[in-house]
């Protein structure tokens, strides 16, 4: 069964870059897309954008200046940064699967990471 | 961008109930709605798809509907371990959008 993990530093200061990396276990990165989303504190969810194993990104028009998405097949990883963070960016990140063909859905999603961004 | 609308933003009801939780798009989405459930501390688990479709390992008492800009998620009898927020996400356009999300308490 496939599982997600993400890690990464739980406080960024403000205009630096969040980085964060979701492992993949129990399965290949290969053949899928693979997203990651954020949720504010007390508010609702936010796509933020999605890689196919293959490289190629779709990213949320709202953020797309400040984020880049990549892939590392060899270690079965694919990782967000985004860059010149303010306190609104402030969220739990998760990292999902997801799956397009007939439907488009997030199936399989990890635990989700708090990152915090304060001076 | 598509906004998703959903209501009540919360219910409390008690076990047994029957419970329906509606989600409105601004623009119509055919049948691309899926509704996650989120419970404290833990990761969405995705519910519905394509408006209707059990997602594998969901009990049946859950079911959707809907088509179109208007769609609702039901409980049919409502369990103490359905209590968490439901989100409805579209997934017709970029970017794919939620509802605010319905908190379901136990009373």
């Amino acid at each position: 069964q496939v599982q997600l993990q993400e890690s990464g530093p739980g406080l960024v200061k403000p205009s630096e870059t969040l980085s964060l990396t979701c492992t993949v276990s129990g399965g290949s990165i290969s053949s899928y897309y693979w997203t990651w989303i954020r949720q504010p504190p007390g508010k609702g969810l936010e796509w933020i954008g999605y890689i196919y194993y293959s490289g190629s990104t779709t990213y949320n028009p709202s953020l797309e200046s400040r984020v880049t998405i990549s892939v590392d097949t060899s270690k079965n990883q694919f990782s967000l940064k985004l860059s010149s963070v303010i306190a609104a960016d402030t969220a739990v990140y998760y990292c999902a699967r997801y799956i397009i063909g007939s439907t488009y859905i997030f199936d399989v999603w990890g635990q989700g990471t708090m990152v915090t961004v304060s001076s | 961008d598509i906004q998703m609308t959903q209501s009540p933003s919360s219910l409390s009801a008690s076990v047994g109930d029957r419970v329906t939780i509606t989600c409105r798009a601004s623009q119509s989405i055919s049948s691309y709605l899926n509704w996650y459930q989120e419970k404290p501390g833990k990761a969405p688990n995705l519910l519905i798809y394509r408006a209707s479709s059990l997602q594998s390992g969901v009990p049946s008492r859950f079911s959707g509907t809907g088509s179109g800009t208007d769609f609702t998620l039901t409980i049919s009898s409502l369990q103490s371990e359905d209590s968490a927020i439901y989100y409805c996400q579209q997934s017709y356009s970029t970017p794919q959008t939620f509802g605010q999300g319905t908190k379901v308490e136990i009373k």
